[in-house]
């Protein structure tokens, strides 16, 4: 089974920054099958990107996934204050669909 | 527009069996796979299986494929006539308290789902208490 693993766990930011997220593969995936979900308190998850890179429909363009083979990375070129949440990297299509942990963008 | 609307919290006592369910509307229901997902208080989520709501398309391929730490007491089922979704969790456990979600997945014109989770029902709380 292919684990998921999100860094950091917490990430403080200020409105307008840079945010930075991590997920790494404990074995070389293929990227079709990695995607990204934002979940705020008491709601669903939503899905940001998908395939790696491709972002979902009526996903703003600050938000962008890029990587390959076991490191991936979801970058918000500068945050706005919707954008605090939790946000979780997935594989999916390949048994078991696995989530990372979860990385929480909090306002610094 | 693409509704997918789940049963009200429910609490439960150890060992008992629960039912969820999930109400799909705005697309045609026999379409896509419905995946069911959970998450305990303050945690992850954790994919529980999929459910293939018709294999017309492809007669010789499983309707359901369920994760391995719930094979033993998860089943996943439909009710065409009302679009609906069920998840049946037995000998339920504390552990077991969660946030249960469905969530739509791929087209079943693909064998096998492979695509993310593009919409997700609100999800249903069970408590498992004594």
């Amino acid at each position: 089974e292919i684990v998921l693993t999100q860094s950091p766990g917490t990430l403080s930011v200020s409105p307008g920054e840079r945010a930075t997220l991590s997920c790494r593969a404990s074995q070389s995936v293929t990227s079709v099958y990695l995607a990204w979900y934002q979940q705020k308190r008491g709601q669903p998850p939503r899905l940001l990107i998908y395939s790696a890179a491709t972002r979902a429909t009526g996903i703003p363009d600050r938000f962008s996934g890029t990587g390959s083979g076991t490191d991936f990375t979801l970058t918000i070129s500068r945050l706005e204050p919707e954008d605090f949440a939790v946000y979780y990297c997935q594989l999916y299509g390949v048994a078991p669909w696995t989530f990372g942990q979860g990385t929480k963008v909090e306002i610094k | 527009q693409v509704q997918l609307q789940q049963s009200g919290a429910e609490v439960k006592e150890p060992g008992a069996s629960m039912r969820v369910s999930c109400r799909t509307s705005g697309y045609n229901f026999g379409d896509y796979y419905i995946h069911w997902v959970r998450q305990a208080p303050g945690q992850g989520l954790e994919w529980m299986g999929w459910i293939n709501p018709t294999t017309d398309a492809h007669p010789n391929t499983a309707a359901t494929d369920y994760a391995q730490n719930f094979q033993d007491r998860v089943s996943m089922s439909t009710d065409t006539s009302i679009t609906t979704f069920y998840l049946d969790l037995s000998r339920l456990q504390f552990d077991d308290t969660a946030v249960y979600f469905c969530a739509r997945g791929s087209r079943i014109s693909k064998i096998w789902p492979t695509d993310p989770f593009d919409v997700w029902g609100q999800g249903t709380m069970v408590t498992v208490s004594s």
